[in-house]
């Protein structure tokens, strides 16, 4: 069975654009949530979104939105990059909650 | 705020060791505990976890105490292998005013010399 798969693998944006992240979860699980990774640091909740509604945000400005399309996947949008928003955004799903979340390789963002 | 701690950024241990790995939390309403391991270039991958109802759980080489008094936890690795190397994280899960969300610490490198 696929893992959890991200795209796209690595991309570099330039201050003030916007960039798109996309997940496909496990066949069969219904919850996503996306995290970012700085370096050094651990992952930091960004949204979990759960039978295609929002179920939990994390301390992230309006900047970051997502969705959860009706076959699980999902999208992260962040408008306007800073350079701070360069990081490794990572997507996980589960078929509840936040038990035993299963990480897809994650997407290296560059923001120049 | 670090909600989940891990004090110490790295770990180097010789191959069939016991590695131990620790982690601190400071919010008592933690019920659950995860580790996850990370390669270079890959995501989390979920190891093992522990409830606060037990003291320890244990799966193959890998055991997770749980002190809740002492809001403390350790992951241990018994034998070490080269294969164990790589970043460990501790997380818990956190429902918060309507919002659920994952936490985690920084993470331990943990290297296995061969």
């Amino acid at each position: 069975d696929a893992g959890v798969t991200q795209s796209p693998t690595h991309l570099i944006k330039t201050r003030g654009q916007q960039v798109t992240l996309r997940c496909s979860p496990i066949s069969g699980h219904k919850s996503v949530s996306w995290y970012q990774q700085v370096l050094g640091q651990g992952p930091q909740f960004i949204f979990q979104y759960y039978e295609k509604e929002e179920r939990g945000r994390g301390n992230f400005p309006d900047r970051f939105s997502a969705r959860q399309f009706p076959n699980y996947s999902s999208e992260l949008n962040v408008n306007a990059l800073l350079l701070g928003d360069s990081a490794l955004y990572l997507c996980a799903s589960s078929l509840l909650g936040f038990y035993e979340q299963y990480f897809g390789p994650g997407t290296r963002l560059t923001v120049t | 705020d670090q909600q989940v701690k891990q004090n110490s950024p790295s770990l180097s241990v010789q191959e069939g060791r016991i590695s131990i790995l620790n982690c601190d939390y400071t919010n008592s309403m933690f019920d659950y505990f995860l580790w996850y391991k990370k390669y270079p270039a890959e995501g989390p991958t979920f190891l093992i976890s522990i409830s606060s109802i037990k003291d320890k759980n244990e799966d193959g080489r890998f055991t997770v105490f749980l002190n809740k008094s002492a809001k403390h936890l350790s992951l241990h690795i018994v034998p070490s292998q080269p294969g164990d190397s790589a970043v460990y994280f501790c997380a818990a899960p956190l429902t918060q005013g309507g919002s659920e969300k994952l936490v985690f610490g920084k993470g331990m490198k943990l290297t296995v010399n061969p």
